[in-house]
């Protein structure tokens, strides 16, 4: 089974800081996807990669960057972390071909104090 | 932009049959997946229809009308366990490479 695997189950941080999110998965999938959860609106992409150092802006990309240096891991980046950011975040890869569906981690919640 | 509508709640009794439909708007369609997930855990992959018609997989059925721009998941045989949200998602974008999530729907099973 394909695994994706997010470094952090919980994560706290303070208004300013500088947040990295990681996500890796295992099974050579082309596209790596960033979403965030928030109750009542569904999940929401913030940027995905179907390629190592290509990224693409999904529908809530400010206030984040991401980073693909190797096909199997894919970073998000905060860079100023507001309070408004307190979400879970969810990583998720895919096969080019869309069959299957995405296969995503178990997400991360990050409170913003 | 793309915009989907579903549910946001429906309650069903064990063995019974529930149908959760969702509307989309989108530029450029390719198809529509479906997604479950449990509380505290990752959505996980039901489904994904190009064509217009029925798809089953068990006791899990999904359809899609293009031309109306609506599709449904049908859930037969309802189990306790099927209690969980599900997500529709319409693959979408300039090369159909993005997929936006409706704010799903919270499926309660009763006894």
């Amino acid at each position: 089974d394909v695994k994706v695997t997010q470094s952090s189950r919980y994560l706290v941080k303070r208004t300013g800081e500088k947040v990295f999110l990681e996500c890796v998965q295992d099974m050579d999938h082309e596209n790596m996807f960033w979403y965030r959860q928030d109750p009542g609106l569904g999940l929401r992409l913030i940027y995905f990669s179907y390629d190592v150092k290509m990224k693409e802006k999904g529908d809530i990309p400010e206030g984040y960057s991401v980073s693909r240096e190797k096909k199997e891991r894919f970073s998000l980046i905060l860079e100023s972390a507001s309070t408004n950011q307190t979400s879970m975040y969810l990583c998720a890869s895919s096969l080019s071909g869309w069959v299957n569906g995405y296969t995503f981690g178990s997400g991360t919640r990050l409170t913003v104090v | 932009g793309q915009s989907l509508e579903q549910p946001s709640e429906v309650t069903a009794v064990e063995g019974a049959i529930v149908q959760i439909n969702c509307t989309y708007q989108t530029s450029g369609f390719y198809g529509l997946s479906w997604y479950q997930q449990h509380d505290g855990g990752a959505p996980t992959f039901l489904s994904y229809n190009a064509l217009d018609g029925l798809e089953e997989t068990g006791r899990f059925s999904s359809f899609l009308s293009r031309s109306d721009s609506y599709g449904y998941l049908l859930l037969q045989e309802l189990q306790m366990k099927d209690s969980a949200s599900y997500f529709c998602a319409v693959r979408g974008g300039n090369a159909g490479n993005m997929l936006t999530f409706g704010g799903g729907t919270r499926l309660m099973v009763k006894p």
